[in-house]
């Protein structure tokens, strides 16, 4: 049982470059979420699908879209990236129901844009 | 002002000492909170839940007063092994969006 699995671990990008993170969950969770989380700061919600099919943003949509593939799959894209986009970037997954809300978060993924 | 507030910390304790944690959140509509640790540069990992009537988990302790939109956390005996950071987390609705604190850094020395 992998849990909840980011792709790639590391990325540098150069500013303007576009790269797509991926993010599967294999517990049948109908909820995902991508957060970012700055140096020395909490996690900031960039969207949230609440169910397959469904996405809505969060706190800090600017720069980024995203794709629920299917009910395992929620990518994040970043169609021209900028350097304040350099962040650790965690993807997390939850059953749905109220006190079911535990989020099981993946490894992260680690950006730099230059 | 921020949805959810903590301590800035750091906290640096010897082992064996209690210490407590605070937390507000603004948004009164929130309907379920949480304790995320996190150790340096890894994901958070929930910690405890917490109840208007108060949990505990060993020696931990959590407490929730929504009148006053106030969490808190406290542990008791501390080891070195609790050195990591504490995000406190408010959460909106049943499949809704969660709002983390920026988090409280414990240390604990021998």
């Amino acid at each position: 049982n992998a849990g909840v699995t980011q792709t790639p671990k590391f990325q540098v990008l150069k500013t303007g470059q576009s790269m797509t993170l991926q993010c599967a969950q294999d517990m049948n969770h109908n909820s995902m979420y991508w957060y970012r989380q700055d140096p020395g700061m909490g996690l900031r919600l960039i969207y949230y699908s609440a169910s397959e099919g469904t996405t809505d943003k969060g706190e800090v949509p600017n720069g980024y879209n995203v794709s629920r593939l299917n009910k395992r799959e929620f990518s994040l894209r970043l169609e021209s990236a900028a350097p304040s986009q350099t962040s650790v970037y965690f993807c997390a997954s939850s059953p749905v129901g109220v006190g079911y809300n535990e989020q099981f978060f993946g490894p992260g993924t680690r950006l730099t844009v230059l | 002002r921020k949805e959810v507030e903590q301590d800035p910390g750091p906290f640096n304790v010897p082992e064996g000492a209690t210490v407590a944690f605070n937390c507000t959140y603004s948004n009164s509509a929130s309907q379920s909170f949480f304790w995320y640790r996190q150790d340096c540069r890894k994901e958070p990992k929930l910690l405890m839940s917490v109840y208007s009537s108060g949990n505990e988990d060993g020696r931990f302790t959590a407490q929730l007063n929504r009148a006053s939109q106030y969490i808190s956390l406290l542990i008791r005996d501390s080891k070195l092994s609790d050195s990591a950071t504490y995000l406190c987390v408010a959460h909106l609705g049943s499949a809704g969006k969660s709002t983390f604190g920026d988090g409280t850094t414990l240390t604990v020395k021998p």
